[in-house]
């Protein structure tokens, strides 16, 4: 079964950069697609964007000018950066397995406050 | 993007009843391809979203058959039969059909 597992800091201050680690086991991530997405304190879920197979991205537009996700194939893992962060960027970050169009294993999830 | 409206946004039901989650989409979600990528997932607290159905009616490895998804173009259904303690949680909608992909705001199922 696959597995993902996020780590990364829990605070990060204004206008700096998060950065997250997707760590996955039991799959390899150069099949299929490997996304990131998050839930903003109410519920609100977004997707923020995926590395495929072959290592290509799509973001959010939302994002799309803060964003990267980038891969280690040799570790099977793949990163999430996201720039110039602001208060309104704390939120639950998770990585996920996506296949068809849908996301099918989830990581626990980790929990991103940005405040100074 | 496609904005996906879920009601309702809260609900309470007694064990063994059932329950209906409402979710439409502001676009159809039928892809190029003649798929409709319409999701359902659960996320009990303290837990990540678990993956319940997928493509409107088809359940993921391992759920039970008490989830059932319906629907088609815009409108869609999740209903809950028999409802058990571990259903509770909150349930969103989530359509793959268009960039960005985009969820629906969440229903919460409470246990009376």
């Amino acid at each position: 079964e696959v597995q993902l597992q996020e780590s990364g800091p829990g605070l990060v201050k204004p206008s700096q950069s998060l950065s997250l680690t997707c760590s996955v086991t039991g799959y390899s991530i150069t099949s299929n697609y490997w996304g990131w997405i998050r839930k903003f304190p109410g519920n609100k879920m977004e997707w923020m964007g995926y590395i495929s197979y072959s290592g290509s991205t799509s973001y959010n537009p939302s994002l799309k000018s803060r964003i990267s996700i980038t891969r280690d194939t040799s570790k099977n893992q793949f990163f999430l950066q996201l720039n110039s962060v602001t208060t309104e960027d704390t939120a639950t970050y998770y990585c996920a397995y996506s296949y068809a169009h849908r996301f099918d294993y989830w990581g626990q999830g980790v929990m991103v406050t940005v405040s100074s | 993007d496609v904005v996906m409206t879920q009601t309702p946004v809260s609900l309470s039901v007694s064990l063994g009843g059932q329950v209906s989650i409402s979710c439409r989409s502001s676009q159809s979600l039928v892809h190029n391809n003649g798929n409709t990528y319409l999701s359902w997932y659960l996320q009990k607290p303290g837990q990540s979203p678990q993956l319940l159905i997928y493509k409107v009616s088809n359940r993921f490895s391992g759920i039970s058959d008490r989830f059932s998804g319906s629907g088609s173009g815009t409108d869609f259904t999740l209903k809950i039969s028999r409802v058990e303690p571990d259903d509770l949680g909150v349930y969103y909608c989530g359509q793959g059909t268009q960039y960005p992909l985009t969820f629906g705001s969440g229903t919460k199922l409470e246990i009376k």
